[in-house]
């Protein structure tokens, strides 16, 4: 079946624009997660959604950064007013059993993003 | 806090050698233990998991790691590196805020010499 997908895969933008990023999840998943890798580092946990539950965006770094999840499938991840150090892959994933802690999770393939 | 070391942001061994990549982490409770595994231009996939039970665990290709609660390990291994294991492994660690966030290490790309 279908994986996680991400899009775009690549985005450059301008500093102080802002990006959407789309990840679409597995059908029938109901955790998503949202993370970004930077380059030599490691995934840097965003935000969790759980079916109707709010979000945990504890890793959110600041105000700047937004992400909603339309209809418990589809989430975007918006990034108002640029900065160089945004630039990074963001990843999406998702997880069948959510609501454990021990269920792995599905990873697309990630949207590199450059701020210039 | 919580937090997950990878020891070795790089590792290297020959074709056919011992492959070790090592992993801890603090946790004040048992934790649930991941490795994932990024090949070359491709997402993340689960190698992988420990949550109850056996503590060594097998995944695929021929990986497996061992949960140690006293060393507070969970330690990666094969016995015989083939050329296609080169990729980068990240070990992570959920379950130990009664949440569902999970911790990912730095990661350790790991090379095979022919």
């Amino acid at each position: 079946g279908a994986g996680v997908s991400q899009s775009p895969s690549n985005k450059v933008t301008e500093k102080g624009k802002d990006v959407e990023l789309r990840c679409d999840p597995i059908s029938g998943h109901t955790a998503l997660y949202w993370y970004r890798q930077s380059l030599g580092q490691g995934l840097e946990f965003l935000i969790y959604f759980q079916g109707n539950s709010a979000p945990d965006k504890s890793g959110l770094p600041s105000d700047r950064f937004s992400a909603e999840r339309t209809g418990g499938s589809v989430s975007t991840l918006t990034i108002q007013r640029t900065q160089q150090e945004d630039s990074a892959v963001y990843l999406c994933a998702s997880s069948p059993r959510g609501g454990l802690a021990s269920s792995e999770q599905y990873f697309g393939p990630g949207t590199r993003l450059t701020v210039t | 806090a919580q937090s997950v070391t990878q020891l070795g942001s790089h590792v290297s061994v020959s074709e056919g050698a011992l492959v070790l990549l090592r992993c801890n982490y603090s946790s004040s409770v048992p934790p649930y233990l991941f490795w994932y595994v990024q090949y070359p231009n491709q997402g993340l996939q689960l190698l992988l998991k420990y949550t109850t039970g056996a503590t060594l665990v097998k995944g695929i290709n021929g990986f497996e790691a061992e949960f140690k609660k006293s060393e507070t390990s969970f330690h990666l291994t094969k016995p015989s590196a083939h050329m296609s294991d080169a990729a980068e492994y990240f070990c992570a660690v959920s379950g130990f805020t009664g949440g569902f966030k999970t911790i990912f290490g730095a990661g350790t790309r790991l090379f095979v010499k022919a």
